[in-house]
């Protein structure tokens, strides 16, 4: 089946860094999300992207949708410690009717 | 407007018993699929329900079976419980726009334990 290669699997950095994690396939998607989860509850969602080569922010974080349409990259800027968490890419593959595909997760911890 | 709620939270079950698990999605939202997440597997894709039809289906047993009211709420069953079954089970609502629904929303889902 289709998958998604999300790296790094974890980073462990400074607080005040920028962080960069990325998704790729080897086939199209139509839709890139990005999600955050933290411990005992469900993801929430920071970015939708639909479009090849969008670029979309939300505060510190930006997100891009390649313009192959096979990879997404997330960029969090002056990581902060309430940034710690798992984040997931989740793509909707061309001609899907629309389950998404998850990446298999960064996990993200900050140092104070 | 108030998010995904899924009930129970938490729940503890013995090999071969059923369970079910609710989901009421957000209000207007008529599509809700359902997640499996495992430490090893990940997420995965159980089923989509949109206007109590089943749309979608990811590649799971019989075992695994749902449903969609006339109020969008959903539930999901599992029979014959098995260990592998133990997961957090995720619901997410969406509204969809141009026949496909893109943003996906979450509830904190039910951790199923199955001893």
């Amino acid at each position: 089946g289709q998958q998604l290669n999300q790296s790094p699997q974890s980073m462990f950095i400074q607080e005040g860094e920028d962080v960069s994690m990325n998704c790729t396939s080897s086939s199209i998607f139509n839709t890139w999300l990005w999600y955050k989860q933290d411990p005992g509850e469900g993801p929430v969602l920071l970015i939708a992207l639909y479009k090849a080569g969008e670029l979309t922010s939300n505060g510190r974080l930006t997100a891009q949708f390649g313009t192959t349409r096979k990879d997404s990259f997330l960029n969090i800027s002056a990581s902060i410690p309430s940034d710690v968490g798992i984040y997931f890419c989740a793509g909707i593959p061309g001609g899907s009717q629309g389950n998404l595909i998850f990446g298999k997760g960064t996990k993200l911890s900050v140092k104070p | 407007k108030a998010g995904v709620t899924q009930t129970p939270r938490y729940l503890i079950k013995t090999r071969g018993q059923q369970v079910t698990l609710s989901c009421s999605p957000i209000s207007g939202h008529r599509s809700v699929s359902w997640y499996q997440q495992t430490p090893g597997q990940g997420l995965q894709f159980l089923f989509e329900y949109f206007s109590e039809t089943q749309r979608n289906k990811g590649n799971f047993p019989g075992r695994f079976s749902g449903r969609q009211f006339s109020n969008s709420r959903s539930e999901m069953n599992v029979s014959t419980l098995e260990l592998g079954d133990s997961a957090l089970y995720l619901c997410a609502s969406s509204f969809p726009t141009g026949g496909f629904y893109n943003e996906q929303f979450f509830g904190p889902g039910t951790r199923l334990t199955v001893l």
